[in-house]
């Protein structure tokens, strides 16, 4: 199956600083989509971007699909941030979700 | 917010007994999936649905069924739940997209907390 990588496992961010998170994939894909599930467990979807950019308020993203990949950018970080970060691809031709280990931002006030 | 929701939402049971999530959707969509959330797993599908009566296995079905007999409805069984079957279980929807769009968003439920003690 399509393998999805997600960097950093880990990141800590003090209250207004951006960040860069980065989804890699190791096939052609027709659906990406990013997800940030709350400390309350709650999955929030972000975008749908197999490819091009998108931006929403502080965020924005951007796929690469021809180099399979694609970044989050956080800017302007708040504590409301935090959770963890999924990237989610689907292969073409296909709707069927495989999802990455995911990336855990916290935010510090 | 799409119009998902599971129940229950929380749930403790003994292992071998029989288990029955439910997710339902308001939004008429085609597709419903099933994924179970265990740390340093991230999400796996367990089962998904393509309509009415029409099912199959995903990457983590050993142990489970499920069953949709209307577009609405889609249960997750556990016949005889087993401790390895402790999770987070999440429902999803899709449709696929307009105007010739390949596009299928996937839209998440609230998540079911289940304990098999």
């Amino acid at each position: 199956g399509i393998q999805v990588e997600q960097s950093p496992p880990d990141l800590i961010l003090q209250e207004g600083a951006n960040s860069t998170l980065r989804c890699n994939f190791s096939d052609s894909v027709n659906n990406l989509q990013w997800f940030h599930q709350n400390p309350w467990g709650q999955l929030i979807n972000l975008f749908y971007i197999p490819s091009g950019t998108k931006q929403n308020g502080r965020l924005s993203a951007t796929t690469v699909a021809t180099e399979r990949y694609s970044l989050l950018y956080i800017s302007s970080s708040q504590t409301t941030d935090s959770g963890v970060y999924f990237c989610a691809v689907a292969l073409e031709g296909d709707y069927k979700l495989s999802f990455g280990a995911g990336t855990t931002v916290t935010v510090r006030a | 917010d799409a119009g998902i929701t599971q129940s229950p939402r929380h749930k403790v049971t003994e292992t071998g007994t029989p288990v029955t999530l439910r997710c339902h959707q308001t939004e008429n969509h085609r597709y419903m999936y099933w994924y179970r959330q265990d740390p340093g797993h991230g999400l796996r599908l367990i089962h998904y649905s393509y309509g009415v009566k029409d099912t199959d296995k995903g990457e983590v079905s050993d142990g489970y069924s499920v069953s949709r007999s209307k577009t609405e409805d889609f249960l997750l069984t556990l016949e005889s739940a087993t401790s390895s079957q402790t999770s987070v279980y999440f429902c999803a929807i899709s449709e696929r997209g307009t105007s010739g769009s390949l596009s299928y968003e996937q839209y998440f439920g609230p998540g079911t907390r289940l304990t098999v003690t």
